[in-house]
């Protein structure tokens, strides 16, 4: 099974400034990453999603994230943020098309970004 | 588009009370879960389904039961509630097996305090 580590719990960022949110994950074997984004009282939405290929991956609302195998990181970074980017963002990792963990995802346990005017 | 509907939204209980919670999706999803979320915690697997008729335990199944009896519906009951089941329970659903590459559907939650 996959472990996530949200290495920060909460980033507070003035708007307009640059942000990064970390998140590394135990295994260096194939893996599929995610990051999801929860509004307040909301469910998970899906922010970006990283499977092969290109190791930037970017979203609709210039959040992007990089894949580094070496360093089995998937960090978030938006060159500058909105208020309305004030939410909980949760990496996750699924361990891909092997045995009894198929279609499961292992969550870190969320950072919360808030926005400050 | 529906997407996954929980129901119901919020629920308080007391202790020893038992309840179902409903999640139904549209999304011809085989693959359904039950997390649930608490402070600091992130989101922990409670029990999921890989298809009509069948379950699996999560990470934290005890005192959870769930059933799919129908491939739109995955339900799950506390027989006994207890104050450490107080959290808020989310409800997805996937693609899952081959496809692990797609993402999963998740409803607006389920807030649930016990007594």
């Amino acid at each position: 099974a996959q472990s996530v580590t949200q290495l920060d719990s909460q980033v507070p960022v003035f708007e307009e400034a640059p942000v990064e949110l970390r998140c590394n994950y135990s295994s260096s074997v194939s893996v599929y990453l995610f990051w999801y984004v929860q509004y307040p009282n909301q469910g998970l939405q899906l922010l970006l999603k990283y499977l092969s290929g290109s190791t930037l991956v970017e979203s609709i609302n210039g959040f992007e994230a990089e894949f580094n195998k070496s360093q089995t990181s998937f960090h978030l970074r938006k060159p500058s943020v909105h208020i309305s980017d004030t939410a909980e963002y949760f990496c996750a990792v699924s361990d891909g098309d092997r045995g009894s963990t198929l279609g499961r995802l292992y969550f870190g346990r969320g950072t919360q970004l808030t926005v400050w005017p | 588009n529906a997407g996954v509907t929980q129901t119901p939204k919020f629920r308080v209980l007391k202790t020893g009370q038992s309840m179902t919670l409903l999640c139904a999706q549209d999304m011809n999803h085989e693959y359904m879960y039950w997390y649930r979320q608490d402070p600091g915690m992130g989101l922990r697997l409670i029990h999921y389904s890989v298809g009509e008729g069948t379950t699996a335990k999560g990470e934290v199944p005890d005192g959870y039961n769930v059933s799919r009896l129908k491939k739109q519906n995955f339900l799950l009951g506390l027989e006994s509630a207890a104050p450490s089941q107080t959290s808020v329970y989310f409800c997805a659903s996937g693609l899952g097996g081959g496809l692990s590459n797609q993402p999963q559907h998740f409803g607006d939650g389920t807030r649930l305090s016990i007594l």
